[in-house]
């Protein structure tokens, strides 16, 4: 199984900060990669995928990249709504894993 | 739009049996790849089971595989989860997703399941 390891954990921000979560894969999975996010008693909701790719709907603050085994979500400008936990998750090979998670906190 | 709605979830004695329900619409529900997905109380997401458009190809993770059967019934737009064997660890909100491609596209709210004496 191909494991996902996301880092930080939890991240502090404040409105309007830049923050950019990581997840490498423990082997390559060729842009496989799709981000999630996810807020408290609701359901996750796809942001990104082939990580780099849009989400129909999805404001243009974020953003992803990365090949190979590393990749990033970025958001260039948080927005109140934004606090969340965000998931990555790869598609290359079944089973299809996700990362821990990472809770992002108001500053 | 479309819409994923699950039922079925429940408090269950440890060894027992739940069947899990989602029911599809405002999409060719006979289209689609379907998986079930589930989050321990606090914890990540996992991925159960898919089946595919036509029932040809089903996969389960290790963790359920001999306990869990998944099924769909393209007739009435719906995704079944039997769960036979049922162990604390089981504990979770289980979702139905639909796959666009591989990708988990479109989420249901969730049913919770409770394995506990």
């Amino acid at each position: 199984d191909i494991q996902m390891t996301q880092s930080p954990s939890s991240l502090s921000a404040s409105v309007g900060d830049r923050v950019t979560i990581t997840c490498r894969a423990s082997q390559g999975i060729s842009n496989s990669l799709a981000w999630y996010q996810q807020k408290p008693g609701k359901a996750p909701k796809l942001l990104l995928y082939a990580a780099s790719r849009l989400e129909s709907g999805v404001p243009s603050r974020f953003s992803g990249s990365g090949s190979g085994t590393d990749y990033t979500l970025t958001i260039s400008s948080l927005q109140p709504e934004d606090f969340a936990t965000y998931y990555c998750q790869q598609y290359y090979s079944t089973p299809r894993t996700f990362g821990q998670g990472t809770k992002l906190e108001i500053k | 739009e479309v819409q994923l709605v699950e039922s079925g979830g429940g408090l269950v004695k440890p060894g027992g049996s739940l069947r899990l329900s989602c029911a599809a619409s405002g999409f060719t529900f006979s289209s689609y790849s379907m998986n079930w997905v589930r989050q321990a109380p606090g914890k990540g997401l996992e991925w159960v089971s898919s089946i595919s458009s036509s029932s040809s190809y089903i996969y389960y993770a290790d963790s359920v595989k001999g306990r869990f059967t998944i099924s769909r019934d393209n007739a009435k737009n719906s995704l079944y989860l039997q769960m036979n064997s049922l162990r604390a660890e089981d504990t979770a909100v289980y979702y139905c997703a639909r796959d666009v491609g591989t990708i988990f596209g479109s989420w249901g709210q969730g049913t919770l399941v409770t394995v506990s004496s």
